[in-house]
Protein backbone atom coordinates (compact mmCIF):
# COMPACT_ATOMS: atom_id res chain seq x y z
CA UNK A 1 0.00 0.00 0.00
CA UNK A 2 0.76 3.55 -0.12
CA UNK A 3 2.23 3.92 -3.51
CA UNK A 4 2.23 7.53 -5.39
CA UNK A 5 2.67 7.75 -8.75
CA UNK A 6 4.25 10.86 -10.76
CA UNK A 7 3.54 11.34 -14.71
CA UNK A 8 5.32 11.93 -16.80
CA UNK A 9 8.91 10.26 -15.48
CA UNK A 10 10.90 12.21 -17.70
CA UNK A 11 10.43 15.19 -20.46
CA UNK A 12 11.94 17.34 -22.54
CA UNK A 13 10.65 20.22 -23.99
CA UNK A 14 11.61 23.60 -25.78
CA UNK A 15 12.55 26.77 -23.72
CA UNK A 16 9.49 29.10 -23.34
CA UNK A 17 6.68 26.23 -23.32
CA UNK A 18 4.82 24.29 -20.27
CA UNK A 19 4.73 20.92 -18.68
CA UNK A 20 2.22 19.53 -16.54
CA UNK A 21 3.51 16.62 -13.95
CA UNK A 22 0.97 14.94 -11.95
CA UNK A 23 1.45 13.34 -8.98
CA UNK A 24 -1.22 10.61 -7.68
CA UNK A 25 -1.57 8.75 -4.28
CA UNK A 26 -2.75 5.44 -5.84
CA UNK A 27 -4.45 3.41 -2.75
CA UNK A 28 -4.88 6.23 -0.03
CA UNK A 29 -6.64 9.75 -0.26
CA UNK A 30 -4.21 12.44 0.60
CA UNK A 31 -5.51 16.32 1.76
CA UNK A 32 -1.92 17.53 1.44
CA UNK A 33 0.75 16.62 -0.99
CA UNK A 34 4.23 18.26 -1.39
CA UNK A 35 6.37 19.26 -4.42
CA UNK A 36 10.02 19.23 -4.32
CA UNK A 37 12.77 19.88 -6.70
CA UNK A 38 16.00 18.15 -6.32
CA UNK A 39 19.39 19.42 -8.17
CA UNK A 40 22.08 16.61 -8.79
CA UNK A 41 24.19 16.37 -5.87
CA UNK A 42 22.32 18.07 -3.59
CA UNK A 43 19.01 17.75 -1.00
CA UNK A 44 15.15 17.70 -1.61
CA UNK A 45 13.98 21.67 -1.74
CA UNK A 46 10.79 22.20 -1.08
CA UNK A 47 9.13 24.40 -3.25
CA UNK A 48 5.35 24.62 -2.02
CA UNK A 49 2.75 22.44 -0.19
CA UNK A 50 -0.57 21.89 -1.71
CA UNK A 51 -3.80 21.83 -0.18
CA UNK A 52 -6.75 19.69 -1.54
CA UNK A 53 -9.47 22.43 -2.33
CA UNK A 54 -7.35 25.39 -1.57
CA UNK A 55 -4.46 27.39 -2.47
CA UNK A 56 -1.11 25.96 -2.34
CA UNK A 57 1.48 27.39 0.57
CA UNK A 58 4.38 28.49 -1.87
CA UNK A 59 7.97 28.59 0.04
CA UNK A 60 9.89 31.67 0.28
CA UNK A 61 12.03 32.25 -3.09
CA UNK A 62 9.59 29.96 -5.23
CA UNK A 63 7.31 32.06 -7.75
CA UNK A 64 3.64 30.92 -7.69
CA UNK A 65 2.74 32.30 -11.28
CA UNK A 66 5.62 30.27 -12.39
CA UNK A 67 5.18 27.01 -10.76
CA UNK A 68 1.40 26.45 -10.73
CA UNK A 69 -0.27 23.82 -8.42
CA UNK A 70 -3.79 22.38 -8.53
CA UNK A 71 -5.12 19.97 -6.05
CA UNK A 72 -8.38 19.08 -7.58
CA UNK A 73 -8.82 15.64 -5.66
CA UNK A 74 -8.05 14.17 -2.73
CA UNK A 75 -5.82 11.85 -4.74
CA UNK A 76 -4.41 14.06 -7.63
CA UNK A 77 -1.93 17.41 -7.54
CA UNK A 78 -0.22 18.47 -10.72
CA UNK A 79 2.46 21.33 -11.05
CA UNK A 80 3.00 23.01 -14.29
CA UNK A 81 6.25 24.70 -14.52
CA UNK A 82 5.24 27.83 -17.02
CA UNK A 83 7.08 29.13 -19.72
CA UNK A 84 10.13 26.95 -18.84
CA UNK A 85 13.54 27.98 -18.93
CA UNK A 86 16.89 25.77 -19.04
CA UNK A 87 17.44 26.72 -15.55
CA UNK A 88 14.26 24.74 -14.58
CA UNK A 89 15.54 21.97 -15.58
CA UNK A 90 15.64 19.69 -12.22
CA UNK A 91 14.29 16.31 -10.79
CA UNK A 92 10.69 16.95 -9.57
CA UNK A 93 9.47 15.24 -6.44
CA UNK A 94 6.26 14.78 -5.19
CA UNK A 95 4.93 13.35 -1.71
CA UNK A 96 1.50 12.59 -0.27
CA UNK A 97 0.59 12.78 3.03
CA UNK A 98 -1.96 9.90 4.35
CA UNK A 99 -4.89 11.06 6.09
CA UNK A 100 -5.29 8.58 8.27
CA UNK A 101 -1.13 8.95 9.34
CA UNK A 102 -0.71 12.27 9.54
CA UNK A 103 3.09 11.75 10.16
CA UNK A 104 3.89 9.90 7.05
CA UNK A 105 4.79 11.06 3.96
CA UNK A 106 5.07 9.19 0.78
CA UNK A 107 7.08 10.20 -1.98
CA UNK A 108 6.65 9.33 -6.03
CA UNK A 109 9.40 8.65 -8.21
CA UNK A 110 10.26 11.93 -9.19
CA UNK A 111 9.43 13.43 -12.68
CA UNK A 112 13.23 14.53 -14.37
CA UNK A 113 12.26 17.60 -16.66
CA UNK A 114 15.12 18.94 -19.06
CA UNK A 115 14.39 22.62 -21.27
CA UNK A 116 16.42 22.94 -24.10
CA UNK B 1 13.41 26.25 0.03
CA UNK B 2 13.91 25.04 3.86
CA UNK B 3 16.81 22.85 2.77
CA UNK B 4 20.57 23.80 2.12
CA UNK B 5 21.81 23.21 -1.12
CA UNK B 6 25.28 22.06 -0.73
CA UNK B 7 27.72 19.10 -1.93
CA UNK B 8 26.93 15.67 -1.05
CA UNK B 9 29.44 14.07 1.91
CA UNK B 10 30.35 10.30 0.91
CA UNK B 11 31.02 7.56 3.45
CA UNK B 12 32.79 4.38 1.63
CA UNK B 13 32.73 0.94 3.42
CA UNK B 14 33.36 -2.68 2.65
CA UNK B 15 30.84 -4.67 1.75
CA UNK B 16 29.61 -6.47 5.12
CA UNK B 17 30.70 -3.87 7.87
CA UNK B 18 28.84 -1.49 10.14
CA UNK B 19 27.89 1.78 8.64
CA UNK B 20 27.47 5.17 10.55
CA UNK B 21 25.44 8.25 8.65
CA UNK B 22 24.99 11.37 10.95
CA UNK B 23 22.83 14.12 10.62
CA UNK B 24 22.35 17.41 12.25
CA UNK B 25 18.99 19.09 12.64
CA UNK B 26 18.25 22.34 13.35
CA UNK B 27 15.14 22.66 15.69
CA UNK B 28 14.69 21.76 19.09
CA UNK B 29 11.21 21.41 19.29
CA UNK B 30 10.98 18.57 16.18
CA UNK B 31 9.34 15.74 17.35
CA UNK B 32 9.59 13.47 14.85
CA UNK B 33 12.48 12.11 12.14
CA UNK B 34 12.91 9.89 9.49
CA UNK B 35 15.27 8.81 7.55
CA UNK B 36 15.12 8.07 3.60
CA UNK B 37 17.11 6.18 0.85
CA UNK B 38 17.14 7.69 -2.43
CA UNK B 39 18.95 5.66 -5.28
CA UNK B 40 20.11 7.42 -8.28
CA UNK B 41 16.80 8.80 -10.55
CA UNK B 42 14.34 7.54 -7.59
CA UNK B 43 12.20 9.23 -5.18
CA UNK B 44 13.27 9.18 -1.24
CA UNK B 45 12.14 5.34 0.35
CA UNK B 46 11.30 5.82 4.27
CA UNK B 47 13.55 3.76 6.10
CA UNK B 48 12.64 4.16 9.57
CA UNK B 49 11.63 7.09 11.57
CA UNK B 50 11.44 8.33 15.52
CA UNK B 51 9.67 10.36 17.78
CA UNK B 52 11.50 12.86 20.31
CA UNK B 53 10.36 10.77 23.67
CA UNK B 54 12.80 7.60 21.99
CA UNK B 55 16.45 7.72 21.61
CA UNK B 56 16.33 4.30 19.69
CA UNK B 57 14.83 2.90 17.71
CA UNK B 58 15.67 -0.58 15.71
CA UNK B 59 14.18 -1.60 12.50
CA UNK B 60 15.78 -4.87 10.43
CA UNK B 61 19.70 -4.57 9.84
CA UNK B 62 18.86 -0.49 10.47
CA UNK B 63 19.23 1.37 14.04
CA UNK B 64 18.09 5.04 14.57
CA UNK B 65 19.64 6.87 17.88
CA UNK B 66 18.62 10.69 18.53
CA UNK B 67 20.56 12.76 21.02
CA UNK B 68 17.85 15.63 21.26
CA UNK B 69 20.69 17.58 23.76
CA UNK B 70 22.81 17.88 20.90
CA UNK B 71 20.13 18.31 18.14
CA UNK B 72 22.09 14.84 16.41
CA UNK B 73 20.37 11.88 14.90
CA UNK B 74 22.46 8.93 13.11
CA UNK B 75 21.22 6.05 11.07
CA UNK B 76 23.61 2.46 11.56
CA UNK B 77 23.12 -0.05 9.06
CA UNK B 78 24.54 -3.44 9.57
CA UNK B 79 26.53 -5.72 7.68
CA UNK B 80 25.75 -3.06 4.72
CA UNK B 81 25.35 -4.48 1.64
CA UNK B 82 26.29 -3.31 -2.48
CA UNK B 83 22.50 -2.60 -2.19
CA UNK B 84 22.75 -0.29 0.38
CA UNK B 85 24.83 1.87 -1.50
CA UNK B 86 22.41 4.80 -2.12
CA UNK B 87 22.49 8.65 -1.07
CA UNK B 88 20.23 8.62 2.54
CA UNK B 89 18.60 11.90 3.85
CA UNK B 90 17.63 12.39 7.78
CA UNK B 91 14.36 14.87 7.51
CA UNK B 92 12.86 16.61 10.40
CA UNK B 93 8.85 17.13 10.63
CA UNK B 94 8.09 20.82 11.02
CA UNK B 95 5.25 23.01 11.57
CA UNK B 96 2.24 21.86 8.78
CA UNK B 97 3.74 18.48 8.83
CA UNK B 98 6.32 20.12 6.40
CA UNK B 99 9.82 18.03 6.21
CA UNK B 100 13.23 19.60 6.31
CA UNK B 101 16.00 17.54 4.79
CA UNK B 102 19.37 17.39 5.67
CA UNK B 103 22.30 17.86 3.56
CA UNK B 104 22.52 13.79 2.49
CA UNK B 105 25.45 11.51 2.94
CA UNK B 106 26.61 9.17 -0.19
CA UNK B 107 26.91 5.75 0.61
CA UNK B 108 28.78 3.74 -1.34
CA UNK B 109 29.84 0.14 -0.59
CA UNK B 110 32.87 -1.77 -1.86
CA UNK B 111 32.33 -5.49 -2.58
Amino acid sequence: GAVVSQHPSRVICKSGTSVKIECRSLDFQATTMFWYRQFPKQSLMLMATSNEGSKATYEQGVEKDKFLINHASLTLSTLTVTSAHPEDSSFYICSARDLDRLDTQYFGPGTRLTVL
Amino acid sequence: GESVGLHLPTLSVQEGDNSIINCAYSNSASDYFIWYKQESGKGPQFIIDIRSNMDKRQGQRVTVLLNKTVKHLSLQIAATQPGDSAVYFCAEKSQGGKLIFGQGTELSVKP
